[in-house]
């Protein structure tokens, strides 16, 4: 059965601190992976990764993907409160199917 | 362009009612997503739909949900004889026509929360 797990399932830190979200997945025939921001609201579309090896970079977010061990990461630098979210991974399995994580839970105090 | 528009973004529903959430799909775009998110869990695959076709229904659970999109008007999930069980956010995604299912061309809707009483 297709799968993608995050972790850590939560995480509190304090502004300026970096950090590091992870993905693994386990699904036929990948397509791509993409991560979302969602805020009590609409998730919001942060990055799609399809190759391995290539950062995706917008400001202080980053992301890549290793399809060889099968996860992405994705790293915040110099968090904000305002990066407070619930982060989630998504694979594509070449169909119009998104499999969803259970998301990771950001906090970060001021 | 507005986006894609959910309605009620909550709603209250005693067991046994029906719950009806309505989604319009941002301009231009004529597929339809489905997906439900229950509390602490990930979004999960409910529905596909094109104007008037269900296209892919296979998350939809087989009693008391069904969808439409019809020619006219907004697509509708509805609910019948809801349990505790359906409290959940369900989540509206649209996308063009013509295009390849990518993250970067669907969009989601604010959500509709349904409470369960």
């Amino acid at each position: 059965e297709d799968k993608v797990v995050q972790s850590p399932l939560s995480l509190v830190v304090h502004e300026g601190d970096t950090v590091t979200l992870n993905c693994s997945y386990e699904v036929t025939n990948f397509r791509s992976l993409l991560w979302y921001k969602q805020e009590k609201k609409a998730p919001t579309f942060l990055f799609m990764l399809t190759s391995s090896g290539i950062e995706k970079k917008s400001g202080r977010l980053s992301s890549i993907l290793d399809k060889k061990e099968l996860f992405s990461i994705l790293n915040i630098t110099a968090t904000q409160t305002g990066d407070s979210a619930v982060y989630l991974c998504a694979v594509t399995s070449g169909t119009y199917k998104y499999i969803f994580g259970t998301g990771t839970r950001l906090k970060v105090l001021a | 362009n507005a986006g894609v528009m959910q309605n009620p973004r909550h709603l209250v529903r005693r067991r046994g009612q029906e719950a009806r959430l309505r989604c319009s799909p941002m301009k231009g775009h004529s597929h339809v997503y489905w997906y439900r998110q229950l509390p602490e869990e990930g979004l999960k695959f409910m529905v596909y739909l094109q104007k008037e076709n269900i296209i892919d229904e296979s998350g939809m659970p087989k009693e008391r949900f069904s969808a439409e999109f019809p020619k006219e008007g907004p697509s509708i999930l509805r609910i019948q004889q809801v349990v505790r069980g359906d409290s959940a956010a369900y989540f509206c995604a649209s996308s063009p026509p013509g295009q390849k299912h990518s993250g970067n061309t669907i969009y989601f809707g604010e959500g509709s929360w349904l409470t369960v009483v």
